[in-house]
């Protein structure tokens, strides 16, 4: 079954930490897999995306992720938030002709002062 | 370029009502996918149109619709509204026919349902 976990609902962190955000993925097919981040009462942003070739990705807002294939991982990290990044996050996996993402349960990402 | 915007934003219905949700992709895309996301259930696909034709569609009753006009416009109807269809509808476009460049996504329709 394609399914994507985001193993932490809420995830705290104080104001210049890093930040490391999990997901991990099945999928049959060769995945497609993406980072978006949704700031309350807004739609969705693609933070970043992974198709294929370098397994480490560089996003906006100075995010990257990490594609493992052995672990079936994809986690995002930062390394130093900022208190605008206080947001939920949703991780993403599709592919082949599949038109639709299958989507994590998000973590929402709370910025300590 | 704009980006996808959705029309209305906030919309309060009562049980038994009918309603339509617009979507207008970004000029160019082609591709317009419909999203239903709750605190319960998340995000959850409902279907996807690329050239007027709905090609994929989610596990949602029949009473969940769409189209797709010719200028990439799309509008969703929900008919014989329930209580759980409270929720915020998401509309994403794509420049090709499949999610591998990235949906973008409008700021989405909140649909209260009382």
């Amino acid at each position: 079954a394609q399914s994507v976990t985001q193993p932490d609902i809420h995830i705290t962190v104080s104001e210049g930490a890093s930040l490391e955000l999990r997901c991990n993925y099945s999928y049959g097919a060769t995945p497609y897999l993406f980072w978006y981040v949704q700031s309350p009462g807004q739609g969705l942003q693609l933070l970043l995306k992974y198709f294929s070739g370098d397994t480490l990705v560089q996003g906006i807002k100075g995010f990257e992720a990490e594609f493992k294939r052995s672990q079936s991982s994809f986690n995002l990290r930062k390394p130093s938030v900022h208190w605008s990044d206080a947001a939920e996050y949703f991780c993403a996996v599709g592919g082949g002709s599949n038109y639709q993402l299958i989507w994590g349960a998000g973590t929402k990402l709370i910025i300590k002062p | 370029k704009a980006g996808v915007t959705q029309t209305p934003r906030y919309l309060i219905k009562t049980r038994g009502q009918q309603v339509t949700l617009s979507c207008s992709p970004i000029s160019g895309h082609r591709s317009v996918s419909w999203y239903q996301q709750t605190p319960g259930q998340g995000l959850q696909f409902l279907f996807e149109y690329f050239s007027e034709t709905q090609r994929n569609k989610g596990n949602f009753p029949g009473r969940f619709s769409g189209r797709q006009f010719s200028n990439s416009r799309s509008e969703m109807n929900v008919s014989t509204l329930e209580l759980g269809d409270s929720a915020l509808y998401l509309c994403a476009s794509s420049l090709a026919s499949s999610v591998i460049p990235g949906q973008f996504f409008g700021p989405g329709t909140r649909l209260t349902v009382l």
